[in-house]
């Protein structure tokens, strides 16, 4: 069965207090993964794919990482307006052959002025 | 730029009740699929679409029937209401198989 862990759950962050989210995932015939970023009361807003190992993208204070088993998603400096619930999402293949997308739950951050 | 737009944002029923939420894209994108998310459980697929006429099952489509008429609208239907089904239910659509998915801003369902 596919499965998206991330990790932590909830992370809070003083202004300018850097860190890392991680997403790990076992998902058969994997094509690639997504983050996303969900504000409430919204839809996941689009952020990044990644593709292959090792590759690296990269928008305002935020960083996504890809490794064979697990992709990172690192916040620089980050300021009260990153707050939100970033999602990880590996895309793969079920055995209809159809392309689903495989969502983990979500890490909730919160960054204080 | 519209993207995905879900109607409605909220909506309550009573247990048995049956209704339609309704979800269109203006990026005329072939494929198209109803989510739920609830607290603690990752997005979860309901029902998708490849292609005007085509439909399929998801993850956890009983409860709920959808049909795919035109490119643009992938109505979802819940036939006999159930508490089971409180859930926020987003609407995607995508225009590759391997492209990202473009999400609606949600129907926020309480059944009582």
């Amino acid at each position: 069965e596919d499965q998206v862990t991330q990790s932590p759950e909830a992370l809070r962050l003083q202004e300018g207090e850097s860190s890392s989210l991680n997403c790990s995932y076992t998902v058969s015939g994997l094509r690639g993964l997504f983050w996303y970023r969900q504000d409430p009361g919204k839809g996941p807003e689009f952020l990044f794919t990644l593709y292959s190992a090792g590759e690296e993208k990269e928008k305002e204070r935020l960083k996504a990482t890809l490794t064979k088993k697990e992709s990172f998603l690192h916040i620089t400096a980050p300021k009260p307006e990153d707050s939100a619930t970033y999602l990880c999402a590996a895309p793969g293949t079920d055995s209809g052959g159809y392309q689903k997308v495989t969502f983990g739950i979500g890490t909730k951050l919160q960054v204080i002025p | 730029n519209a993207g995905v737009t879900q109607t409605p944002k909220f909506q309550v029923l009573k247990t048995g009740q049956s209704m339609t939420l309704q979800c269109a894209q203006d990026m005329n994108h072939e494929y198209m699929s109803w989510y739920r998310q609830d607290p603690g459980m990752g997005l979860r697929l309901i029902h998708y679409s490849v292609g005007a006429g085509i439909t399929d099952q998801g993850e956890v489509p009983n409860g709920y029937n959808v049909s795919r008429s035109t490119t643009e609208d992938f109505p979802l239907r819940l036939l006999s209401a159930a508490p089971s089904q409180t859930s926020v239910y987003f609407c995607a659509s995508r225009g590759t198989v391997s492209s990202p998915l473009h999400f609606g801003n949600g129907t926020r369902l309480t059944v009582t």
